[in-house]
């Protein structure tokens, strides 16, 4: 099976900071890789598809990047709103097994 | 607008068996792979199971293989996961999410889940 291995697991941050977070996947993937957003409580939110598509509604502030084995979601300014646990998923396997990364908490400073 | 409606969660003993359901509309709910997806409490995110739009084709996750079954009734839009043998492990809140279907290199591909439900609590023990 494929592994995700996203980095840094813990982020402290601060509001109009510009932060990464990177997701290593342990064989290539081409571009099928998706990136959500977790707050307490509530569902997972889907930011990125296709690596680097924004999903409809996502502010523009989120970007991705990445094809193959290394992966990049990148917050160019942060906002109160986006202290939040982030994950990425792969879905490229075949029989279909749509693995997450451990995720990544980003925390305020 | 999309809406996933999950029931049935529960406190349930080892060994026994739970149904879950998730009630979808506002898209045409037959045209699209569903999937189920469990966090346990204070953990990450684990694909549980996926079928296919029309019931025909199932994948699980090797945790829940020849225990769980995923079904779908697309005459009542409602998916569905039948637990069964359930194990301490098991406890988590289920979601049900639906595909983002895209056209990658003219071919359709699930590249997300899209859409989310509020997420049902499993609970384990005796």
């Amino acid at each position: 099976d494929i592994q995700l291995t996203q980095s840094p697991s813990f982020l402290s941050a601060s509001v109009g900071d510009r932060v990464t977070i990177t997701c290593r996947a342990s064989q290539g993937i081409s571009s099928y890789l998706a990136w959500y957003q977790q707050k307490p409580g509530k569902a997972p939110k889907l930011l990125i598809y296709a690596a680097s598509t924004l999903q409809s509604g996502v502010p523009s502030r989120f970007s991705g990047s990445g094809s193959g084995t290394e992966f990049t979601l990148t917050i160019s300014s942060l906002q109160p709103e986006d202290f939040a646990t982030y994950y990425c998923q792969q879905l490229n396997s075949y029989p279909p097994v749509y693995t997450f990364g451990q995720g990544t908490k980003l925390e305020i400073k | 607008q999309v809406q996933l409606v999950e029931s049935g969660g529960g406190v349930v003993q080892p060994g026994r068996s739970l149904r879950l359901s998730c009630a979808a509309s506002g898209f045409t709910f037959s045209s699209y792979g569903m999937h189920w997806v469990r966090q346990a409490p204070g953990k990450g995110l684990e694909w549980v199971a996926v079928i296919s739009y029309d019931g025909s084709n199932k994948y699980y996750a090797d945790s829940v293989k020849g225990r769980f079954t995923i079904s779908r009734d697309n005459s009542k839009n409602t998916l569905y996961l039948q637990m069964n043998s359930l194990r301490a492990e098991d406890t988590a809140v289920y979601y049900c999410a639906k595909d983002l279907i895209t056209m990658v290199r003219g071919v359709l591909l699930n590249t997300g889940f899209d859409y989310w439900g509020q997420g049902t609590l499993v609970t384990v023990s005796s």
